[in-house]
């Protein structure tokens, strides 16, 4: 299965950008890439996803590398609410789609 | 859209006593839900795949005649601990996708206490 590998913990000052990387070195050419958050004791949120292209949406954007093999996802303006657990996950396309969570980056932000 | 809904939030029993946990999904048809569960500080670990109308997929290391997964409808799938012990104490998380490629929504999780 392909993993991802992403730092431990990051943290940012309040409403500046956030990016927050993630290596996927060993993703197959139909692997798509999602990005979640947790908040304590909740369900992790959706926040985006994307195959090749760069995607952007109301939350953050997608970065995703040429080769593939790296993305990162950007918060444009970290507010005290973004403060999460964040992890990169990939949609494995060899039949059930099904998410192998790793171990995410937990961001803080600082006011 | 894309609300899943999940209950109870918490639960506290004795060991020994049966639980069951429902997921739904709110506002759109679920062909497939995903059961985690989640230990304090750790990730997020999938316990089984669930397709309507057909018998779950269970990961590895993971007790079918534990924890029981039944899914009826295109909105409703069930997580029964069977027989439940301390050691089952964790946080269960349902999730579910419109279709094979979509994202998952994720319910708000259920936090089980065994005494």
């Amino acid at each position: 299965d392909a993993k991802t590998t992403q730092p431990n913990s990051m943290e940012s000052n309040e409403e500046e950008p956030v990016h927050l990387p993630c290596n996927h070195s060993t993703i197959s050419g139909t692997d798509y890439i999602h990005w979640y958050r947790q908040l304590p004791s909740q369900g992790p949120e959706y926040v985006i996803h994307g195959l090749t292209s760069n995607v952007n949406n109301r939350m953050a954007s997608l970065a995703i590398a040429e080769d593939r093999k790296s993305s990162t996802l950007i918060l444009h303006r970290a507010t005290l609410r973004d403060a999460a657990v964040y992890y990169c996950i990939l949609a494995f396309t060899s039949g059930t789609y099904k998410y192998i969570f790793g171990t995410g980056t937990r961001l803080k932000v600082l006011a | 859209g894309a609300v899943v809904s999940q209950h109870p939030s918490w639960v506290i029993c004795k060991s020994g006593t049966s639980v069951k946990i429902e997921c739904r999904s709110l506002d759109f048809q679920a062909t497939t839900m995903f059961w985690y569960r989640q230990f304090p500080k750790q990730s997020l670990m999938l316990m089984a795949t669930s397709n309507e109308g057909s018998k779950a997929t269970y990961e590895q290391g993971v007790e079918k005649d534990k924890f029981l997964i039944n899914h009826a409808s295109l909105t409703l799938s069930t997580l029964t601990v069977t027989s439940a012990h301390p050691e089952d104490s964790s946080f269960y998380i349902c999730s579910a996708r419109r279709a094979t490629g979509q994202p998952q929504h994720f319910g708000d999780g259920t936090r089980l206490s065994i005494l």
